[in-house]
């Protein structure tokens, strides 16, 4: 079974560009998290999807970030501008349903350096 | 506010011994705990979880400890090995303060083994 896929693996930008990020979830999974870590954090939830509906953005930075899922398949994050804060590894991750024991299996992340 | 708290950086121990990895959270409406493991350049793999109704689970060489009424968790390695290197990252799904059913996670502590 194929894996959460992420691209692209590394980026680095400077503030003030746009950069986005995309992922492709295990097939069949109906739940897709984009979370964000900072060095030396743990993951934390940006954006929760079900099918192509979001079911929490409540800690995503709206001002600068955005996301979507068309098709409830593939989902690309995209923040525009960037700052110095966010640098970070930001990470996919998806999910059969969106129950608390729902396993999430994540991808392998996207560094990003803006610099 | 952290919720989910891994006070031990990191962690270092024998090859053969046992690793005993920490994890305290704050917010009683957790029900569901879990415990991921991180290579480098890899995203967070499941290992181990535990309902609020239970207080310990097993799964071969790990075995995971709640302790709900210190709101304590502890995953148990033994016995270590080489391989078991990584940074370990506690997480606790619930109801959180925003209302929003999320998972949640530590900052996570590296384990290293030594031959």
């Amino acid at each position: 079974e194929a894996g959460v896929a992420q691209s692209p693996r590394y980026k680095i930008i400077e503030k003030r560009q746009s950069v986005a990020f995309w992922c492709n979830p295990i097939s069949g999974h109906a739940t897709l998290y984009w979370y964000q870590q900072i060095l030396g954090q743990g993951p934390k939830l940006l954006i929760q999807f079900q099918n192509n509906g979001v079911v929490d953005d409540s800690q995503l930075p709206k001002d600068r970030f955005s996301a979507e899922r068309l098709k409830g398949v593939d989902s690309t994050l995209k923040i525009q501008p960037a700052k110095l804060e966010d640098s970070a590894v930001y990470l996919c991750a998806s999910s059969l349903a969106s129950g608390s024991t729902d396993t999430q299996y994540f991808g392998p992340g996207t560094r990003l350096t803006v610099l | 506010d952290q919720q989910v708290k891994q006070n031990s950086p990191s962690l270092s121990v024998q090859e053969g011994r046992i690793s005993i990895l920490n994890c305290d959270y704050t917010n009683s409406m957790f029900d569901y705990f879990l415990w991921y493991k991180k290579y480098p350049a890899e995203g967070p793999t499941f290992l181990i979880s535990i309902s609020s109704i239970k207080d310990k689970n097993e799964d071969g060489r790990f075995t995971v400890f709640l302790n709900k009424s210190a709101k304590h968790l502890s995953l148990h390695i033994v016995p270590s090995q080489p391989g078991d290197s990584a940074v370990y990252f506690c997480a606790a799904s619930g109801v959180t303060q925003g209302g929003s059913e999320k998972l949640v996670f530590g900052k996570g502590t590296k384990l290293t083994v030594n031959p």
